[in-house]
């Protein structure tokens, strides 16, 4: 079947770095994506890794090793506001969307 | 530019009860529309997308329905609710340029509880 796995829960001090890992098993792949959604909001667009490799945008960058079945996302210099639920997911070989359940991401002061 | 809406954003319906969620686009053509629920720590569920007027694909056998009467609107509905419906619906678009990149524009989402 297909998977993708990533922490239920983080929780990261504000101006600090925080990093959410993703594994993945898919039939097939034609990228990654990282989205993000803060609490009774739709999901809005981050990233997406379709080679390996560091995506850097701004404050966030995103990785993805192939091989592994891997990625991750890296917030820096946290902000209240990047409190939120990180959604990871994947296109398989149908180039559908494969959801991750999310990794909810508490900054505190 | 391009804008999403669905409506309405919270209801509260009986078992047994009828459903429609209603999802408009405006700003672009011939979009690729799509209904999502997400369950409380699941990831995004894929219940129905849709390429062109009245061409729907299901993924997930259940008591819903979708329909796509024009272009640039989507409708989910159901005759009869089950406590099992209750989630948050989400509605999303994207085109062709954006279809094999993964960028989904999402609306607002709409709070569905079954009582």
């Amino acid at each position: 079947g297909q998977n993708i796995d990533q922490p239920t829960e983080m929780t990261a001090t504000e101006g600090a770095i925080v990093q959410i890992n993703c594994t993945y098993q898919t039939s097939g792949f034609n990228g990654l994506f990282w989205y993000q959604q803060h609490a009774g909001e739709a999901p809005t667009f981050l990233s997406y890794n379709v080679l390996d490799g560091l995506e850097e945008k701004g404050r966030f960058s995103s990785f993805l090793s192939r091989s592994k079945g891997y990625s991750y996302l890296l917030l820096k210099e946290l902000q209240m506001k990047d409190s939120a639920s990180y959604l990871c997911a994947v296109m398989d070989s149908n180039y559908q969307l494969i959801w991750g359940a999310g990794t909810k991401l508490i900054i505190k002061p | 530019s391009q804008t999403i809406h669905q409506w309405p954003a919270t209801l509260v319906q009986p078992v047994g009860s009828p459903l429609s969620l209603e999802c408009t686009v405006e700003g672009t053509s011939n979009p690729n529309l799509y209904w999502y629920r997400q369950a409380a720590g699941r990831g995004l569920q894929l219940l129905f997308y849709s390429v062109g007027i009245g061409q729907i694909s299901s993924e997930v056998p259940q008591n819903l329905s979708a329909s796509r009467p024009q272009d640039r609107q989507f409708i989910l509905s159901s005759k009869k609710l089950l406590l099992s419906d209750s989630g948050f619906y989400l509605c999303a678009w994207n085109t062709g340029e954006t279809e094999y990149t993964g960028e989904l524009f999402f609306g607002e989402g709409s709070r569905l509880t079954v009582l």
